[in-house]
């Protein structure tokens, strides 16, 4: 079955503090996937797609990045967080029956 | 470019009532148009969706009819519980290769008993 796994679940760091939250996906091949972003009291925000290995699109400027290093791996990052960075992240992909999201980390930065 | 307008929200209804959440959206094309529900401290499920015009999308009690005339998506449940307490998202597919979700800022329904 196909499956998105994302963690961890909730994050607190510190301003000016490293991030990377990682998001897999099992049971298919060469998904296109994709980072958003729920700010508090706002709508979900496109962040990034991968539409394969090594391809990024970004959305948003910000000071977040993402890398996809294998096929079914989407990773977002940033070198130092800003408190602006707070929100609730989702990771999905796209496959034959439409969009599957994972569940989410919700990060605070303090 | 393509937009999804949800009207501003909270709802708060009694259980049993009449459930209504506006959404209109600006595409060029034909895309697909989709509602999601996030339930307290969970990610997104699909509801339901239209992949094109005139198609009635259902589920759980939930309808949705894709209105191109009007360029609507409006969410209708004839009677909601408390358990349909959540954030619902309209959206819309980008008909690119890239298949983008674009989504409309959400809505949050509190039903009370």
């Amino acid at each position: 079955s196909q499956t998105i796994h994302q963690w961890p679940a909730t994050l607190v760091q510190p301003v000016g503090s490293p991030l990377s939250l990682e998001c897999t996906v099992e049971g298919t091949s060469n998904p296109n996937l994709y980072w958003y972003r729920q700010a508090a009291g706002r709508g979900l925000q496109l962040l990034f797609y991968s539409v394969g290995i090594g391809q990024i699109s970004s959305e948003v400027p910000q000071n977040l990045s993402a890398s996809r290093p294998q096929d079914r791996q989407f990773i977002l990052s940033s070198k130092k967080l800003l408190l602006s960075d707070s929100g609730f992240y989702l990771c999905a992909w796209t496959g034959n029956y439409g969009y599957t999201f994972g569940s989410g980390t919700r990060l605070t930065v303090v | 470019g393509n937009s999804v307008t949800q009207m501003e929200g909270p709802v708060t209804l009694s259980e049993e009532a009449f459930l209504t959440i506006n959404c209109t959206y600006t595409a060029t094309g034909y895309p697909s148009l989709f509602w999601y529900v996030q339930y307290p401290g969970e990610g997104l499920q699909l509801l339901l969706k239209a992949t094109k015009a005139d198609d009635k999308g259902s589920n759980k009690g939930f309808e949705a009819t894709y209105r191109k005339e009007t360029t609507s998506f409006h969410l209708e449940k004839g009677s909601v519980q408390v358990s349909d307490s959540a954030v619902y998202f309209c959206a819309l597919s980008d008909q690119s290769n890239t298949g983008k979700l674009i989504f409309g800022q959400g809505t949050t329904l509190q039903v009370k008993p």
